[in-house]
């Protein structure tokens, strides 16, 4: 069985451009997650996604990140314009909504914005 | 969630067993005690997790004092595949809610 796809692996920018993350879950995973990890931290989530509903967004920066799951199963992050402390590693996740015990990550995609 | 305490970094010998020890003074009665683990470059790994008894796969051990204030991760036979962050995380279970990571304990298997 194939694991969270996460594409681009590493993306290097300019400040102000955009750019776009894309994630495909585990199949029949209905529960999706973007977290961010900083350089010597652990992650932290962004977005959280129930099927297309996206529960907990909270930690969400929305003046310039969005983010959205069609159709309940691949999602897309995107940030626009970056800035220079976006750098970090974007992580997508998922699990089944109703055994949520694991949450299986994807390999990341590393960010840098020059 | 309640917030953890762990050790910056460990350092273990490869084939001698690994003890990761993790404080989480302020668990709730109905939190659990998960463990993920981040090897370099690549996401978090789920390695196991707990409520009160002790827990054991193929992967680990886990070990929960009475109290609950604690607990140890135990990998019995390390291998320098095992070189990695650790995070000892407690969450309500049920749900599918955030993991709030903290900082981690490095583990460093060595020859």
């Amino acid at each position: 069985e194939a694991g969270v796809v996460q594409s681009p692996r590493y993306k290097i920018i300019e400040k102000k451009q955009p750019v776009a993350f894309w994630c495909n879950p585990i199949s029949g995973h209905n529960t999706l997650y973007w977290y961010r990890q900083n350089l010597g931290q652990g992650p932290e989530l962004l977005i959280r996604y129930e099927n297309e509903e996206a529960v907990d967004d909270s930690q969400l920066p929305k003046d310039r990140f969005s983010a959205e799951r069609l159709k309940g199963v691949d999602s897309t992050l995107k940030i626009q314009p970056a800035e220079l402390g976006d750098s970090a590693v974007y992580l997508c996740a998922s699990s089944l909504l109703r055994s949520a015990e694991t949450q299986y990550f994807g390999p990341g995609t590393r960010l840098l914005v020059l | 969630d309640a917030k953890t305490t762990q050790p910056t970094s460990m350092d273990c010998a490869e084939g001698r067993a690994a003890n990761l020890p993790c404080n989480h003074s302020t668990i709730s009665g109905n939190e659990y005690v998960y463990w993920y683990r981040q090897i370099h470059s690549q996401g978090p790994q789920y390695i196991i997790h707990g409520l009160k008894n002790n827990e054991t796969n193929e992967m680990a051990s886990l070990i929960i004092t009475e109290d609950r204030k604690s607990s140890t991760l135990i990998l019995p036979h390390a291998t320098l595949r095992d070189t990695a962050v650790y995070y000892c995380i407690v969450r309500v279970i049920g749900t599918a809610s955030k993991l709030t990571f903290g900082t981690g304990t490095r583990l460093q298997v060595t020859l």
